[in-house]
């Protein structure tokens, strides 16, 4: 069974730094691409990041390009996400996905980012 | 970036009604396109991949149709577990976009 967890949301000041991790098993990790997804509270969703499996090549959204940077461990079965500059706009839930072909097969739970002062 | 707009942006129907959910894309994305179910506090699940194919153990009650810009979500009989809201993606391109959801209320 496909299992991703996430870990290192909480509440950080407009300016500051977080970094998530997501944690998988249950499929060969380094076979897929992975990628972050967020929702702002009450609103739709909103891609943000994409990893390819090797960790070769990355894309970002707009909003979040030169703030936030996708990595992964496949030694680890990890993929994060370092974001910095963080801005009361990425108040959200980041969810981690696992990719196929494009499309997301398989969700975390979720982990809470909170921007305020 | 492609703009993925859906309609309605909500929906009330009964238990049994058919119900369909349209997505527009801002350009032709050929066949690339998922639809995705939501429930209040849980992450989406994927419903359609491919603009048509339907994932393993989704109910045959789904159904996903379209190409090009235009694209159709249908439930073909509303089950109680069914209301919930509906999102659909792109992936023609690497910055992928959803639409801003639809969701089906109990009429």
């Amino acid at each position: 069974e496909v299992q991703l967890l996430e870990s290192g949301g909480g509440l950080v000041q407009p300016g500051g730094s977080l970094r998530l991790s997501c944690a998988a098993s249950g499929f060969t990790f380094s076979g897929y691409g992975m990628t972050w997804v967020r929702q702002a509270p009450g609103k739709g969703l909103e891609w943000v990041s994409t990893i390819i499996h090797t960790g070769g090549s990355t894309y970002y959204a707009d909003s979040v390009k030169g703030r936030f940077t996708i990595s992964r461990d496949n030694s680890k079965n990890t993929v994060y996400l370092q974001m910095d500059s963080l801005r009361a706009e990425d108040t959200a839930i980041y969810y981690c996905v696992k990719g196929r072909d494009g499309y997301y097969s398989n969700w975390g739970q979720g982990t809470l980012i909170t921007v305020s002062s | 970036d492609i703009q993925m707009t859906q309609s309605p942006s909500t929906l009330s129907a009964s238990v049994g009604d058919r119900v369909t959910i349209t997505c527009r894309a801002s350009q032709s994305i050929s066949s690339w396109l998922a639809w995705y179910q939501q429930k209040p506090g849980k992450a989406p699940k994927l419903l359609i991949y491919k603009a048509s194919s339907l994932e393993s153990g989704v109910p045959s009650r789904f159904s996903g149709s379209g190409s090009g810009t235009e694209f159709i979500l249908t439930i073909s009989s509303l089950q109680p577990d069914d209301f919930a809201t509906y999102y659909c993606q792109q992936y023609n391109s690497y910055s992928r976009t959803f639409g801003q959801g639809t969701k089906v209320e109990i009429k």
